[in-house]
């Protein structure tokens, strides 16, 4: 069944820019849309976008303005950049499938701290 | 942006319980929502689409209803193992938004 392994740094200077990539295996990421979303501590979940395999994105204008994410098909890995990260940036980092714009599995999420 | 509020926040039940949470859409959202079950330290697990329609393998005591603003999900006889933060999603419009969750402790 697909599993999905998000990575990345565990700590992020304020201003700086996070990076993390999802790692899909037991399946091809070439079809169906894939998210990142993202949970602060002790506070509910936020969806920060997805991307569909052939490279098409949609942000939530919350963040449009700071996000990027990217697909490599070749790696079966997509990846999520968020420019000038503050101390609200701090959260668990989920990736997931997005088969029809709700997610039917998850990674296990990693913690991002942003702090200097 | 959709507002999705779910209602109780949290509550205390017992195992054997049927249970009903409520979420309740600040616009028509058509049926595109989703219930999802969170325990501590854990992914969100989905256990609902569509309003109604039960993921695979999660088990027949979850059910949901609703469509347009108001949907409700009900575990008929609530187990140890459901103790749990849920939230649903609506996928109706940009940008996906989820409710504030409601825990459910035990009692």
């Amino acid at each position: 069944q697909v599993q999905l392994q998000e990575s990345g740094p565990g700590l992020v200077k304020p201003s700086e820019t996070l990076s993390l990539t999802c790692t899909v295996s037991g399946g091809s990421i070439s079809s169906y849309y894939w998210s990142w979303i993202r949970q602060p501590p002790g506070k509910g979940l936020e969806w920060i976008g997805y991307i569909y395999y052939s490279g098409s994105t949609n942000y939530n204008p919350s963040l449009k303005s700071r996000v990027t994410i990217s697909v490599d098909t070749s790696k079966n890995q997509f990846s999520l950049k968020l420019s000038s990260v503050t101390a609200a940036d701090t959260a668990v980092y989920y990736c997931a499938r997005t088969p029809d714009y709700y997610m039917d599995v998850w990674g296990k999420g990693t913690t991002v701290t942003v702090s200097s | 942006a959709i507002r999705m509020t779910q209602s109780p926040s949290s509550f205390s039940a017992s195992t054997g319980d049927r249970v009903t949470i409520t979420c309740r859409a600040s616009q028509g959202i058509s049926s595109y929502l989703a219930w999802y079950q969170q325990k501590p330290g854990k992914a969100p697990k989905l256990l609902i689409y569509a309003a109604s329609t039960l993921q695979s393998g999660v088990p027949s005591r979850f059910s949901g209803s609703g469509s347009g603003t108001d949907f409700t999900l009900t575990i008929s006889c609530l187990q140890s193992e459901d103790f749990a933060t849920y939230y649903c999603q609506q996928y109706y419009s940009y940008p996906l938004t989820f409710g504030q969750g409601t825990k459910v402790e035990i009692k």
